[in-house]
């Protein structure tokens, strides 16, 4: 079993609709939760971090259930800006450092 | 002003050859890593540096030996260099080593082995 699980998609959507994101991770222990974005030929940049108690920052909505293990991205009223690839990011947590695990990823295509 | 930087941003070369990356942070943070996303797009980590010194090491062939000769700089050399290490490699930096705030990525170095 992958330590970070995403359903790669595409995820095919049309402007304004409301998409959600899964993702699974395998290690109980783990501290830190993420969503990175990554464009086309881009680089992983920060989207927001996932609390416990689960944050929104504008249209994007994270939830964290540490019982099942799984995170997830909510995007409300998509615009076409927000096509790219969702990764969940996980910190397994280790004395040795910052070891960030990431998913696949899962591709977002927001149509017109 | 670039936060991360590498060099060179495309990198075609021929197998067997030594070839280097630079990554620069101007962040001011103590951890820098090395990433590589293969062709399925998996990311993962090869090493971190904090402060100069080697905090995790993952198991990557003795081929990458990663260089910090201050905590602004973390380069990547790699040796003989195999079809299989063509992919997109990663700089990125943090503040913390605990793995609890932002990682700030550089744009990718695309290395292709003919």
């Amino acid at each position: 079993r992958k330590e970070v699980e995403q359903d790669p998609g595409p995820f095919n959507v049309p402007e304004g609709a409301t998409v959600a994101f899964n993702c699974t991770y395998s290690n109980s222990a783990s501290q830190s939760f993420f969503w990175y974005r990554q464009d086309c030929r881009k680089e992983p940049k920060l989207l927001m971090s996932v609390y416990s108690s689960g944050n929104e920052d504008g249209r994007f909505t994270a939830q964290l259930n540490r019982a099942s293990q799984y995170i997830s991205l909510l995007i409300r009223d998509s615009k076409l800006s927000d096509s790219a690839t969702y990764l969940c990011v996980v910190n397994p947590y280790s004395n040795a450092g910052n070891m960030l695990t990431f998913g696949g990823g899962t591709r977002l295509m927001v149509k017109p | 002003d670039t936060a991360v930087s590498q060099t060179p941003k495309y990198l075609v070369t021929q197998m067997g050859n030594d070839k280097s990356i630079k990554c620069e942070q101007n962040l001011g943070h103590d951890t820098m890593y090395w990433y590589k996303q293969d062709s399925k797009k998996f990311l993962k980590i090869m090493f971190s540096y904090n402060n100069k010194e080697l905090i995790i090491n993952e198991t990557v062939p003795n081929r990458f030996s990663p260089k910090s000769p201050d905590k602004a700089h973390l380069n990547l050399h790699i040796n003989s260099l195999e079809l299989g290490d063509s992919a997109v490699y990663f700089c990125a930096s943090s503040q913390d080593r605990r793995g609890v705030d932002t990682q700030y990525f550089g744009p990718g170095t695309r290395l292709t082995v003919l």
